[in-house]
């Protein structure tokens, strides 16, 4: 079956503009994360959602960050204002339910000039 | 806080040699453990998990035990191919939290 998808896979961006990523859950996963891969950090966990919820939104870095998630599906992670800091590897993940295996989409590479 | 500390690469092993990738973690309580492993070009995928003290975690060759007592959780693998060159990523994740918590990865190259 279809696993985890991600768009657009590479983003390049002018420092101070805003962009979108998506990210289209394995159909079925009640649960979705998103994770940040980036060489100085590592990979580090963003937010967590369970249905169109987000009980843990505690790895977010600062409020130019923000998700949602409609009808239980896709995800849009929003980064307003981008910095060069941003630039990474941005991962989706979801699960059957929250303790379950995380199925990792591809990744969207974003490079902030 | 909760971590996870894991040898640092590159790892240039020849094929079939034996490997060893050392973690170890810190957390509060008791946390399951992964290994997940991201080849050339592709997404994260989980190679083996383990969540209670002494459980051995194992696939595709790949084997590593939960030792509480030192906190460890290392891979194994007794002969490793070409085909094993990837990335590895240990992680944790607690027993009341949902995310999961990475090492900083270790780059495995096999050559023939």
């Amino acid at each position: 079956g279809a696993g985890v998808s991600q768009s657009p896979s590479n983003k390049v961006t002018e420092k101070g503009k805003d962009v979108e990523l998506r990210c289209d859950p394995i159909s079925g996963h009640t649960a979705l994360y998103w994770y940040r891969q980036s060489l100085g950090q590592g990979l580090e966990f963003l937010i967590y959602f369970q249905g169109n919820s987000a009980p843990d939104k505690s790895g977010l870095p600062s409020d130019r960050f923000s998700a949602e998630r409609t009808g239980g599906s896709v995800s849009t992670l929003t980064i307003q204002r981008t910095q060069q800091e941003d630039s990474a590897v941005y991962l989706c993940a979801s699960s059957q339910g929250a303790k379950d295996t995380q199925y990792f989409g591809p990744g969207t590479r974003l490079t902030v000039l | 806080g909760d971590s996870v500390t894991q040898m640092e690469g590159p790892v240039t092993l020849s094929e079939e040699a034996f490997l060893t990738i050392n973690c170890t973690y810190t957390a509060t309580g008791y946390p399951s453990l992964f290994w997940y492993v991201q080849y050339p070009g592709e997404g994260l995928q989980l190679l083996l998990k383990a969540t209670k003290a002494d459980d051995k975690g194992s696939n595709k060759g790949f084997e590593a035990t939960y030792r509480k007592e030192t906190t460890s959780f290392h891979l194994e693998k007794g002969s490793v191919q070409v085909s094993d060159s990837a990335v590895y990523f240990c992680a944790l994740r607690l027993s009341g939290s949902e995310k999961l918590v990475f090492g900083k990865g270790t780059k495995l190259t096999v050559n023939p």
